[in-house]
């Protein structure tokens, strides 16, 4: 069945370190899209991608970066420029096609220390 | 730009009991709108769409429907379960080719046996 994959499901990270989380999907979507979801909180969009090699911030991009080589992979390093990393990020992929929603991934809780 | 009102929360309901859960939105052109449940410690998962106005969405006993006149798109249940306790979320996407979802700030609704 094809899905979005984010990995690791738990990370764990000291303070100053960088980190990267992985989203791969398998459903031939173009667009690629980073949340940001902290307790009790909205999402917030992190970087998206519309086109492979391509991408744009969105309204939290700063302490974060991203790469879209390939279709299928769009991964995000959360830099130790990011002053508060610890939260829930979530991963989404859609196709350009009008009505249709996203296909999100299952989740990385990111906790620093 | 494109904005998407929904109700605060927390909402706390005893089983089958009714539930709504309010949301407007601002958008130009003809938007698709959409509902999506978040349960804890995951992702998010749609619920159910409408893509034009007097579309009514369905699924898993939840329905909304498409109105343009008042811009609102609410969610209800007529009997809701100790298992639909969630966060939803409202969201649209705009007309054209744009990819990007537009969110709601999300809704916590907690049902009590």
């Amino acid at each position: 069945d094809g899905g979005i994959t984010q990995s690791p499901k738990y990370l764990f990270r000291k303070e100053g370190q960088n980190v990267t989380l992985s989203c791969e999907q398998n459903l031939n979507h173009d667009a690629m899209y980073w949340y940001r979801q902290d307790p009790g909180q909205g999402l917030r969009l992190i970087y998206y991608s519309q086109i492979v090699n391509d991408f744009q911030k969105g309204d939290i991009a700063e302490g974060y970066s991203v790469s879209r080589e390939k279709k299928e992979s769009f991964p995000l390093t959360v830099t130790s420029a990011q002053k508060n990393p610890t939260a829930f990020y979530l991963c989404a992929s859609s196709i350009g096609e009008q009505g249709r929603g996203y296909t999100f991934g299952s989740g990385t809780r990111l906790t620093v220390v | 730009g494109d904005s998407v009102t929904q109700m605060e929360g927390p909402v706390t309901l005893s089983e089958e009991a009714f539930l709504t859960i309010n949301c407007t939105y601002t958008a130009t052109g003809y938007p698709s709108l959409f509902w999506y449940v978040q349960y804890p410690g995951e992702g998010l998962q749609l619920l159910l769409k409408a893509t034009k106005a007097d579309d009514k969405g369905s699924n898993k006993g939840f329905e909304a429907t498409y109105r343009k006149e008042t811009t609102s798109f609410h969610l209800e249940k007529g009997s809701v379960q100790v298992s639909d306790s969630a966060v939803y979320f409202c969201a649209l996407r705009g007309g054209g080719s744009n990819y990007k979802l537009t969110f709601g700030k999300g809704t916590l609704l907690t049902v009590n046996p």
